[in-house]
């Protein structure tokens, strides 16, 4: 059975602080990770992506760090604000059918940032 | 360019009857997706589709749920009969293709009572 495990299930911080939520995942056939951000009423969308070829990838101010040997992925939101509250998802897929080919998520983390 | 257009929104039936949603992809998107979203869990790919052919249903239950893709554009859910455990939002997405990026509809959300 294909797993993505994502920790916190919830996380609060203040206006300013660093958010950051892990992921890990078992099956070593992934290798396209993307974090999604889900608003409530609203599907997810992509946020930010990282193939295993690089342990980081930053875009403003979200940085995902990847650990292929620990096969674990992380997101960290700096100066976080709280137009920034949502659920953040984690997710894996094999790339050898295309990078949406069974795309896997983890249960999500919800994100709120205080005033 | 407009999103990807799901019907209806919300949808509350009895357990054992039947329900369909509707998606409209975005234009020229080629692959298709239906996921199933629990309340407080992350989207679970129900079926994928390459234009009007299934490229993984291996999620999907398919002793209740039914699914297509008519001329590779629009595509239909079907659950019959509902269960209790199938309340959940059904969310439909669309990619050019099999690489680029997902876009998620809104979501159907089906209360099973």
């Amino acid at each position: 059975q294909q797993q993505v495990k994502q920790s916190p299930q919830s996380l609060i911080v203040q206006k300013g602080g660093i958010s950051i939520i892990n992921c890990a995942y078992e099956n070593t056939a992934f290798d396209y990770f993307p974090w999604y951000q889900q608003f409530p009423g609203k599907g997810p969308a992509l946020l930010i992506a990282i193939r295993p070829d690089v342990s980081e990838k930053k875009e403003g101010r979200f940085t995902i760090s990847f650990n292929k040997s620990a096969k674990q992925f992380s997101l960290h939101i700096m100066d976080s604000q709280p137009g920034d509250s949502a659920t953040y998802f984690c997710a894996a897929s094999m790339g050898s059918g295309g990078s949406n080919y069974k795309l896997t998520f983890g249960k999500g983390t919800l994100l709120t940032v205080n005033p | 360019e407009a999103g990807v257009a799901q019907s209806p929104r919300y949808k509350i039936i009895e357990k054992r009857q039947s329900v369909a949603f509707w998606c409209n992809p975005i234009s020229g998107h080629a692959t298709l997706y239906w996921y199933q979203q629990i309340l407080g869990q992350g989207p679970k790919l129900l079926i994928q589709f390459q234009n009007n052919g299934v490229v993984d249903d291996s999620q999907l239950p398919k002793d209740r749920f039914s699914a297509e893709r008519l001329k590779g554009v629009d595509s239909t859910l079907k659950i019959q009969p509902a269960k209790l455990e199938d309340s959940a939002v059904y969310l439909c997405a669309s990619s050019r293709d099999r690489v680029n990026t997902i876009y998620f509809g809104e979501g159907s959300w089906l209360t099973v009572v």
